[in-house]
């Protein structure tokens, strides 16, 4: 198995500009979440996902929104890129959402956003 | 809203010592307490976790105090090697019924100094 995937591992932004992060998974887990992480702040939830076709906001969603059409698959969007979106962004996946389901983290997307 | 609070934000330890590191948290809507480790470059992977009808609980060199009542937990690193020089993140989980979201600490850098 190839855990979780995430593509790509870096990207320079324009502010303005839009793109896609992409996040895969190939453990069959059914809950997917998308956090970034800044400097000295630890991670922060953006969205999460309980299923296909399932999403909800986290701490920290606006600017991002995301989409579960599949399984595997749980990409994030960033529509209109700022400044403030400069982060490295992890995608985890876990099989459920009690307390012994392990999180598991992909190895992120670096963003630079000038 | 900062629900987690994490201590200190670097740490310089010997080889051979202790490593302490503490967490406060804010409310009581929590059923797991994780600790993650990261490496440069690479996502979060958990380390050692602790359910709250639990005071303590040790796997290998690690060691999680966890005190309900003062909202705290610690983790403890002892015989501490330089292979153990990361990032630590402590983190609180909610229930299955809010997604099995992680809110974390603003984390810890650990040295081990050979």
């Amino acid at each position: 198995n190839a855990g979780v995937t995430q593509t790509p591992k870096f990207r320079i932004l324009k502010i303005g500009q839009s793109m896609t992060l992409q996040c895969t998974q190939d453990m069959n887990h059914n809950y997917m979440y998308w956090y970034r992480q800044d400097p000295g702040m630890g991670l922060k939830l953006i969205y999460y996902s309980v299923g296909a076709g399932i999403t909800d906001k986290g701490e920290v969603p606006n600017g991002y929104n995301v989409s579960r059409s599949t399984t595997e698959d749980f990409p994030l969007r960033l529509e209109l890129a700022a400044p403030s979106q400069t982060s490295v962004y992890f995608c985890a996946s876990s099989y459920g959402g009690g307390p012994s389901y392990e999180q598991y983290f992909g190895p992120g997307t670096r963003l630079t956003v000038t | 809203q900062q629900q987690v609070k994490q201590s200190p934000q670097s740490l310089i330890v010997q080889k051979g010592g202790i490593s302490i590191i503490n967490c406060a948290y804010e409310n009581t809507a929590f059923d797991y307490f994780p600790w993650y480790q990261q490496f440069p470059g690479k996502g979060p992977a958990l380390l050692i976790a602790i359910r709250p009808d639990v005071s303590e609980k040790k796997e290998g060199r690690f060691t999680i105090s966890f005190n309900k009542s003062a909202k705290q937990f610690s983790l403890h690193i002892m015989d501490s090697q330089p292979g153990d020089s990361a990032t630590y993140f402590c983190a609180v989980k909610f229930g299955y019924n809010q997604g099995g979201k992680l809110i974390f600490g603003q984390g810890t850098e650990l040295s081990v100094k050979p």
